[in-house]
């Protein structure tokens, strides 16, 4: 089973809304409402920023949302700020691996 | 705190073993399914392999079904992953995470484990 693809890298400035998209089959994001996303800085741990596709965690900026169509999950910032400057992965259930994580993509801040 | 802290890692030749443990503390870990997630040098995340509260149920992912064998020890709220016929692309940072639901909601920080001659 394929990584889900998502863009090498995206960019905006500080206040603009980015939107990161993460493509996968009907066997896993099209398949099921368990869509979840990661910022990850370099050197450091994952962290959980949605789940089941669109709810937040306790503590994560309402600026961070998650939304589904079809086959395809996206993750939008709005308001985007330095320190959201980092690598984000997207992760679906599902398909013949039991999780499948996106092939992440590099968010800057210019 | 809700914490994780992975250990275990380090240098092994091809063809080797290595066991991880990841000792959980902060939340009731015996109600917890908990997972495995690598991390190769540079690149993105890969789901390795995942357990049931009790032990009872393990997952794998292809790439190391037969060769890793998830367990736990609920008694010492300890997640294990022992890992054998090391190959060099096992080389990576190893995280043990707490599931939530679907999805990984605290990790630890990681254990390197790399495989090499």
């Amino acid at each position: 089973q394929s990584a889900l693809t998502q863009p090498r890298s995206v960019s905006g400035s500080p206040g603009q809304a980015v939107t990161i998209s993460c493509t996968g089959t009907n066997s896993d994001v099209g398949g099921y409402n368990y869509v979840s996303w990661y910022q990850q800085y370099p050197g450091k741990a994952p962290k959980l920023m949605i789940y089941d596709v669109a709810k937040r965690p306790s503590g994560v900026p309402d600026r961070f949302s998650g939304s589904k169509s079809g086959n395809t999950a996206s993750l939008t910032i709005s308001g985007l700020q330095a320190e959201d400057e980092a690598d984000y992965y997207c992760c679906s259930y599902g398909g013949t691996q039991l999780y499948v994580f996106g092939t992440g993509t590099k968010v800057t801040v210019v | 705190e809700v914490q994780l802290v992975e250990s275990g890692g380090g240098l092994v030749q091809p063809g080797g073993s290595l066991r991880l443990s990841c000792e959980a503390s902060g939340f009731s870990f015996g109600d917890s399914y908990m997972y495995w997630v690598r991390q190769a040098p540079g690149k993105g995340l890969l789901w390795v392999s995942r357990i049931d509260n009790d032990g009872s149920s393990t997952k794998y992912a292809d790439s190391v079904k037969g060769r890793f064998t998830i367990s736990r020890d609920n008694a010492k709220n300890t997640l294990f992953l022992q890992m054998n016929s090391l190959r060099v692309e096992d080389t990576a940072v190893y995280y043990c995470a707490k599931s939530g639901g679907y999805y990984m909601d605290v990790w630890g920080k990681g254990t390197t484990v790399t495989v090499s001659s």
